[in-house]
């Protein structure tokens, strides 16, 4: 079967580090996306990594081990606007498989 | 250049009625997958179509729901006989290739039965 894990609800203040951890169990693994969504809005992409390592685009990082098939999101600088629900996906073999979501409310 | 176009954003069905719902990739994407989120939860998949093609409808359930993605025209997720259970937010996304974490999705349909 397939699952990913990843905590229900995170809390932070504005300026203050977040990490958002993933662990996932699947077969066909490509790579492990992070999506934001909004409440009412749709998912919109913020980055994917097929290797292991760190990738940074601007204020957001997103991290993967293969071995351990475990990633994280690290968002820095958090700002008001960043307070959303946050998934981490498997590509398996041919979609992209979602885990349940983390939200993450930052307060001022 | 347009982004995923989903229609109706909001639909609302008497038990037992169908639902059709509309999705329009992005220009110059081929690929389009359907997903179905219940209130505070994750995005569940549901099937993967190409032009004229579904290549993996195994999130699909087995009865009352069908989707096509012809020639010409969007792509159509189809509910019939609809149920309670099937209120959801169900979205749409598209890519240009496969073998890629990005997708980009539509703003949704939100499917009410009553």
């Amino acid at each position: 079967g397939q699952s990913l894990e990843q905590p229900s609800e995170v809390t932070a203040v504005e300026g203050a580090i977040v990490q958002i951890n993933c662990t996932y169990q699947t077969s066909g693994f490509y790579g492990l996306s992070w999506y934001q969504q909004h409440d009412g809005g749709a998912p919109t992409f913020l980055s994917y990594n097929a290797l292991d390592g760190l990738e940074e685009t601007g204020r957001f990082s997103s991290f993967l081990s293969r071995s351990d098939s475990y990633g994280y999101l690290l968002l820095q600088e958090l700002q008001m606007k960043d307070s959303a629900s946050y998934f981490c996906a498997v590509y398996n073999t041919d979609k992209l498989i979602f885990g349940t979501g983390t939200r993450l409310q930052v307060f001022p | 250049n347009a982004g995923v176009m989903q229609n109706p954003r909001h639909l609302v069905r008497r038990r037992g009625q169908e639902a059709r719902l509309r999705c329009s990739p992005m220009k110059g994407h081929s690929h389009v997958y359907w997903y179905r989120q219940l209130p505070e939860e994750g995005l569940k998949f549901m099937v993967y179509l190409q032009k004229e093609n579904i290549i993996d409808e195994s999130g699909m359930p087995k009865e009352r729901f069908s989707a096509e993605f012809p020639k010409e025209g969007p792509s159509i997720l189809r509910i019939q006989q609809v149920v309670r259970g099937d209120s959801a937010a169900y979205f749409c996304a598209s890519s240009p290739t496969t073998l890629t974490g990005e997708l980009f999705f539509g703003e949704g349909s939100r499917l009410t039965v009553l």
